[in-house]
């Protein structure tokens, strides 16, 4: 599976826009990019996934760079809710579709 | 929307003993499910492939005798960790592609294993 870099940690306030990077030069043709995120004791969630384009919706948005070696999740108006891990993941379009995590990006959201 | 559920939510059992965690896909049909644990501040690692029908796929470094997996249906997967010793406390967490396409994967809620 193709290895995805993110920051460790980042901090933002309430009510801001945030920006989450990743990193993903290794990606092939028909990896889909997926983000997930992981609240404190519970299962991860699906927040969006794109392929080239950017995409909307009604949690976040996803930029991807044109040559699609990084992409970047935006969540407009961050709320205390927002604090989790965020997690950046390629996933092949065919084979076992399974989701391998990396170390994804703890994000603080400070009142 | 699709929602797959977990229990137990917690478990504590004596080391040696055996401990089951089922997975169910709650309205929507999943021949493939996921397993992963979890230590504490530290990533999910993916454990294995449940396949409804069929065997297990289980990742490298995982032992199929330790943890068995069972698909019986299309809606439940189960997890038993056999002989559970300290090692083994973890968060075990499963999924479900609703399906078959690069779709989301929906994850249970999790169930936090203690072994004394």
């Amino acid at each position: 599976d193709a290895k995805t870099t993110q920051p460790n940690s980042m901090e933002s306030n309430e009510e801001e826009p945030v920006h989450l990077p990743c990193n993903h030069s290794t990606i092939s043709g028909t990896d889909y990019i997926h983000w997930y995120r992981q609240l404190p004791s519970q299962g991860p969630e699906y927040v969006i996934h794109g392929l080239t384009s950017n995409v909307n919706n009604r949690m976040a948005s996803l930029a991807i760079a044109e040559d699609r070696k990084s992409s970047t999740l935006i969540l407009h108006r961050a709320t205390l809710r927002d604090a989790a891990v965020y997690y950046c993941i390629l996933r092949e379009i065919q084979g076992a579709q399974k989701l391998v995590f990396g170390q994804g990006t703890r994000l603080t959201i400070n009142p | 929307g699709a929602v797959v559920s977990q229990h137990p939510s917690w478990v504590i059992c004596k080391s040696g003993t055996s401990v089951k965690i089922e997975c169910r896909s709650l309205d929507f049909q999943a021949t493939t499910m996921f397993w992963y644990r979890q230590f504490p501040k530290q990533s999910l690692m993916l454990m294995a492939t449940s396949n409804e029908g069929s065997k297990a796929t289980y990742e490298q470094g995982v032992e199929k005798d330790k943890f068995l997996i069972n698909h019986a249906s299309l809606t439940l997967s189960t997890l038993t960790v056999t002989s559970a010793h300290p090692e083994d406390s973890s968060f075990y967490i499963c999924s479900a592609p609703r399906t078959s396409t690069n779709e989301k994967l929906f994850f249970g809620s999790g169930t936090q294993l203690s072994v004394l």
